[in-house]
């Protein structure tokens, strides 16, 4: 099992609808979890991230948290065609004796107008 | 500006040269990173340095290495590089140590023949 897993896709998405991107994680004791951007070509960007159990919201983004079944989602409302993007996923986890950023390999988002 | 400046852009290179790829960035970030990205494997940890005069190994640093004389400096070393290492390299720097929360410089592409 991969320490950060996400569906590569790609997710096609009408625009003006919702985008759901999902992750799970294979580290219990994870306590920071990220989500970035990556246009293509460019490098990647922070857009979110969520520390404790629940949502969090940045205008027409929502993060949400499950410990317990150890998965992060990332929701984009009203999606534009400048939403299209592959999205990562980072957990900040424990790895050999060390904590570091574990990514995930992304999810490639398309909005079709 | 301020940010990550990194060079080359872009490069061919020899199989057995050696190549050196620079980092710059101007925020006084203490923590910096080097990854790889290559398609369906997501952006594997190189070599880290948590502060100036130190540096630190991650998933993959066979091959590569890295010094930090300054806070702002951090260039990573390929001695005889492989076709393998063909790939795009992203440096990174984060002002809160211990988190996720990481600034990218644009990356540079290398090509080995």
């Amino acid at each position: 099992q991969k320490e950060v897993e996400q569906n590569s896709g790609p997710l096609s998405v009408p625009e003006g609808a919702i985008a759901s991107l999902n992750c799970t994680y294979s580290d219990r004791g994870s306590q920071s979890f990220f989500w970035y951007r990556q246009y293509s070509g460019k490098s990647p960007e922070l857009i979110m991230f969520i520390y404790s159990n629940g949502d969090k919201e940045d205008g027409r983004f929502t993060a949400q948290l499950n410990k317990a079944s150890q998965y992060v989602s990332l929701l984009i409302r009203d999606s534009q065609p400048s939403d299209s993007a592959t999205y990562l996923c980072a957990v900040w986890a424990r790895k050999d004796s060390n904590y570091q950023l574990i990514w995930g390999a992304g999810t490639k988002l398309i909005i079709k107008p | 500006i301020a940010g990550i400046t990194q060079a080359p852009t872009s490069q061919i290179l020899a199989a057995g040269r050696r190549m050196t790829l620079r980092c710059t960035q101007d925020m006084r970030h203490n923590a910096m990173y080097w990854y790889r990205q290559d398609l369906g494997l997501g952006l594997r940890l190189i070599h880290y340095s948590n502060t100036a005069g130190t540096t630190g190994k991650g998933e993959v640093p066979d091959g590569y290495s890295v010094s930090r004389a300054n806070t702002d400096d951090f260039p990573l070393t390929l001695a005889s590089a492989v076709p393998s290492q063909t790939s795009v390299y992203f440096c990174a720097s984060t002002g809160t140590p211990g988190t996720g929360e990481l600034f990218f410089g644009e990356g540079s592409r290398l090509t080995v023949l």
